[in-house]
């Protein structure tokens, strides 16, 4: 049983196009976020999303944007797609009040 | 502001040999401090973590990390490096404000020679 999962695994597509990754968990909880880690493997917070509030990384471009059809699942939107999007994008999930976050197997986006 | 810093983007250690990978936090406040572990085309898989309480934190696959407020350091180590621990090591702490988000240092590719 696959406790948070990303779909698809690989994403290969032009510049310019709208794109959307998918993360739902199983797990039952009730914050989760999506990280960035790019070609030098550094991995960046990018959002935090529970059922009442939203958090934004500022550095993330307005290109972006998170959806939450139900408390299960997390979904990012890409719109306009561009070289430097190209990269790792991981999901995770945290049950609070517990501090860990449980990792997605990552989606690999490459833009060209 | 939470931020880490992981010394040295590679480390090789004969198998059998001790592992020591460092990592330093900056923190505002006590830290929250992980180690998670990501293997080739994987997802990050957590190794241990610091909240509060003991200073000497057991993982999985016999990692175990100190958290010393003295030297903000939470030092990754192995007594004896196994073939299968060659991986990518991230070090993390975590803002401790409402969403928990992690900040991560650059990590450090672990390689074992056989």
């Amino acid at each position: 049983d696959t406790a948070v999962s990303q779909t698809p695994k690989y994403l290969v597509t032009q510049m310019g196009n709208d794109k959307s990754i998918k993360c739902e968990q199983n797990l039952g909880h009730d914050t989760m976020y999506w990280y960035k880690q790019d070609s030098k493997k550094f991995l960046k917070i990018m959002f935090s999303y529970n059922n009442k509030e939203l958090i934004i990384n500022e550095t993330v471009p307005n290109r972006f944007s998170p959806k939450s059809p139900d408390k299960a699942h997390l979904n990012l939107h890409i719109n306009s797609l561009e070289l430097g999007d190209s990269a790792v994008y991981f999901c995770a999930s945290r049950g609070s009040p517990k501090i860990t976050q449980y990792f997605g197997p990552g989606t690999r986006l490459l833009v060209l | 502001a939470q931020s880490v810093t992981q010394l040295g983007s590679h480390v090789s250690v004969s198998e059998g040999a001790l592992v020591l990978l460092r990592c330093n936090y900056s923190s505002s406040v006590p830290p929250y401090l992980f180690w998670y572990v990501q293997y080739p085309n994987q997802g990050l898989q957590l190794l241990l973590k610091y909240t509060t309480g003991a200073t000497l934190v057991k993982g999985i696959n016999g990692f175990e990390a100190e958290f010393k407020k003295s030297e903000t350091s939470f030092h990754l180590t192995k007594p004896s490096a196994h073939m299968s621990d060659a991986a990518e090591y991230f070090c993390a702490v975590s803002d401790m404000a409402g969403a928990n988000n992690l900040f991560f240092g650059t990590g450090t590719r672990l390689t074992v020679i056989p």
